[in-house]
Order: C-alpha cells, then sequence, then structure tokens
C-alpha cells in the first residue's frame, strides 16, 4: 500500500463546476497536509495546507482534513481551464520533521 | 530572478557516463532536497539535506550520490547513468521553522534528463 494515495485520474470538469480531489494517507503520525499544483513540464507549486481537522478555504480552493479516516480533499469552486493541471497530495510525518510523502497526483481536465 | 536554479534543465547522455545536476537557492533555506519524478508515480525523495553536515538517504538512493558544497548548493551525482534513471529531476528547499507545522517545499524548474 502506498503511502498517499490519490485517484490519477483525469478528472473532467465543466468550467464553473466544482472539482472535488482526494487523498488518502497510511500513517496516522502524519501532522501537516499540502496541495501541489503542477502544470505539464513545469514544477510543483504550492497551493494550501491545513493541520488541523476541518475546512480551510483560500479563494475557490478549499482543503478538508479528517484525521480520524485518515483523508484530504481539495474543492476547486467555479473551476477555470486555467485549473487544468496535475494536483499533488503532500504529507508531512511529526516523526520526520521536513520530509513529505507525495501522492502520485490527479489529473484534471477543465473543459469549456 | 528564480530563488532556485537548476542546471542544465535538459541533458541527454549515454549509459555508463557520470552526470552532475546542480541546485542553488538564494532563499536562504537550510533544507535542501532531490526528488525524481515518472509518469503516474509522483515525486520520490532520492537524497536530503538539513544542514551543510547533514546529508540523508531518501526512498530510491541507489544509484545516486550527493553533494552540499554549501548552504545554498546542492548537487546531484548519476556515477554511472542507466537508461531506468530517464526521468524529471527537481530540487527543493523549505526553511527550518522550529516548531511550526508548515514549512512549504519550494521547487526549481526541474532537470529532464535522458539516459539512452
Amino acid at each position: 500500500q502506498k503511502e498517499v494515495e490519490q485517484n490519477s485520474g483525469p478528472l473532467s470538469v465543466p468550467e464553473g463546476a466544482i472539482a472535488s480531489l482526494n487523498c488518502t494517507y497510511s500513517d496516522r503520525g502524519s501532522q501537516s497536509f499540502f496541495w501541489y499544483r503542477q502544470y505539464s513540464g513545469k514544477s510543483p507549486e504550492l497551493i494550501m495546507f491545513i493541520y488541523s481537522n476541518g475546512d480551510k478555504e483560500d479563494g475557490r480552493f478549499t482543503a478538508q482534513l479528517n484525521k480520524a479516516s485518515q483523508y484530504v480533499s481539495l474543492l476547486i469552486r467555479d473551476s477555470q481551464p486555467s485549473d487544468s493541471a496535475t494536483y499533488l497530495c503532500a504529507v508531512r510525518r511529526t516523526d520526520s520533521w521536513g520530509k513529505f510523502q507525495f501522492g502520485a497526483g490527479t489529473q484534471v481536465v477543465v473543459t469549456p | 530572478d528564480a530563488d532556485v536554479t537548476q542546471t542544465p534543465r535538459n541533458r541527454i547522455t549515454k549509459t555508463g557516463k557520470r552526470i552532475m545536476l546542480e541546485c542553488s537557492q538564494t532563499k536562504g533555506h537550510d533544507r535542501m532536497y532531490w526528488y525524481r519524478q515518472d509518469p503516474g508515480l509522483g515525486l520520490q525523495l532520492i537524497y536530503y539535506s538539513f544542514d551543510v553536515k547533514d546529508i540523508n538517504k531518501g526512498e530510491i538512493s541507489d544509484g545516486y550520490s550527493v553533494s552540499r558544497q554549501a548552504q545554498a548548493k546542492f548537487s546531484l551525482s548519476l556515477e554511472s547513468a542507466i537508461p531506468n534513471q530517464t526521468a524529471l529531476y527537481f530540487c527543493a528547499t523549505s526553511d527550518r521553522l522550529a516548531g511550526s507545522s508548515y514549512n512549504e517545499q519550494f521547487f526549481g524548474p526541474g532537470t529532464r534528463l535522458t539516459v539512452l
């Protein structure tokens, strides 16, 4: 079992709709959770981080964390063609401060 | 100017050749990382360094070595390149924020390496 799992997609989303991405992790010692966006051939860039249970909103993005169920999700509201990218979930463990474990990523395609 | 730079950006080499990928950063971060990315596999950690004298193996260090020449420079070497090392390589940095739950990693632009 991979430590961090994501559906590879592609997730096809109509423009203006909500994209919902999920990420599950296996290590209960995980402490912080990050969502990165990566355009094809480019480097990952941070969208959001979350470390407390519940929701965290930033503009059109909402991260949701449920440590008991060991999942973290990302919602993209009012999806735009520029949101078409691969979204990487990253998890940091308490006992390995500074080391991240990345999921394989979910490809999102926003269709006009 | 970019905060994290990588050279070269693209490299094609032959099996058995020694290759060095270089990373430099102007962010003043202590921590530096090397990842490789293969399609469908996400980012895999090769080596990481928490300061100049602290270098650690990651998940897939076999066939690779590193050198932390200074706080700002972290090089990755492939002593004898093989075709399955063909991948996209990223350098990343992060700050040391004691007691903080948040320490974002900042990525360089990547080096696309092809081993024939």
